[in-house]
């Protein structure tokens, strides 16, 4: 079953911050974050193995919250390069075979 | 390194005829996807391979899809025969291991096809 992301869509100012939400109905082993730019293939952000650890990547943060099947992504101090579609790949064990992608947040970051 | 490598990255054909869309995984990767993506439907699995066996097929949306693994560094999938609906890109993915759910993927470019 598909995680469900929110928000669809949001529009910032370069410098203000972020947070997409990814929450799955099936019990969690792991989270994915992708970014994909228009036109573009998705890019790797980063994984979240269960635990509630919490990663970085420059700016981009995120949290994962096993018991209750969610995650956020975190962006701070907006730059104009986070535009794009920001997608969460859940794995349901550790022996999954494949991640089912939720629906993607539309970024835009404006000058 | 050479990324995940897909071609052709454009095709435009007719309903009728058969499409073939090819992949290159990341050398050393063992485990090989390949999604469609539209903006219905979003990015959805269509076969996974792992050691160039096909491990989880459910997404294949029928008969008229199939894919194939031949070696470790190629990798097809056909369309037979095409319908407008199969509009879409198409993504090739390739990842180091087995247990996917904590190997990040590597996307390939992507094949946009249309079919007329």
């Amino acid at each position: 079953q598909q995680p469900v992301q929110s928000p669809q869509a949001v529009i910032l100012r370069e410098g203000e911050d972020a947070v997409i939400n990814c929450s799955s109905s099936k019990a969690l082993y792991s989270v994915h974050w992708y970014r994909q730019k228009h036109g573009e293939a998705p890019v790797f952000l980063m994984i979240l193995l269960k635990g509630g650890e919490q990663k970085g990547h420059e700016k981009i943060s995120a949290s994962f919250n096993e018991k209750k099947q969610q995650s956020s992504l975190y962006l701070t101090a907006s730059q104009l390069s986070y535009s794009g579609t920001y997608f969460c790949g859940t794995g349901s064990s550790g022996s999954a075979r494949q991640l089912t992608f939720g629906s993607g947040t539309q970024l835009t970051v404006l000058p | 390194d050479a990324g995940v490598i897909q071609s052709p990255r454009h095709e435009v054909t007719e309903m009728g005829q058969e499409v073939t869309l090819r992949c290159k995984p990341i050398s050393g990767h063992n485990s090989l996807f390949w999604y469609r993506q539209t903006m219905m439907r979003g990015l959805e699995l269509l076969i996974y391979f792992n050691n160039n066996v096909p491990i989880d097929d459910s997404g294949m949306p029928e008969d008229r899809f199939s894919a194939k693994m031949p070696n470790a560094s190629f990798s097809t999938l056909k369309i037979q025969p095409s319908e407008p609906r199969d509009s879409a890109v198409y993504f090739c993915a390739s990842s180091p291991d087995r247990a996917v759910s904590n190997q990040p993927q590597h996307f390939g470019d992507g094949t946009r096809l249309s079919i007329l």
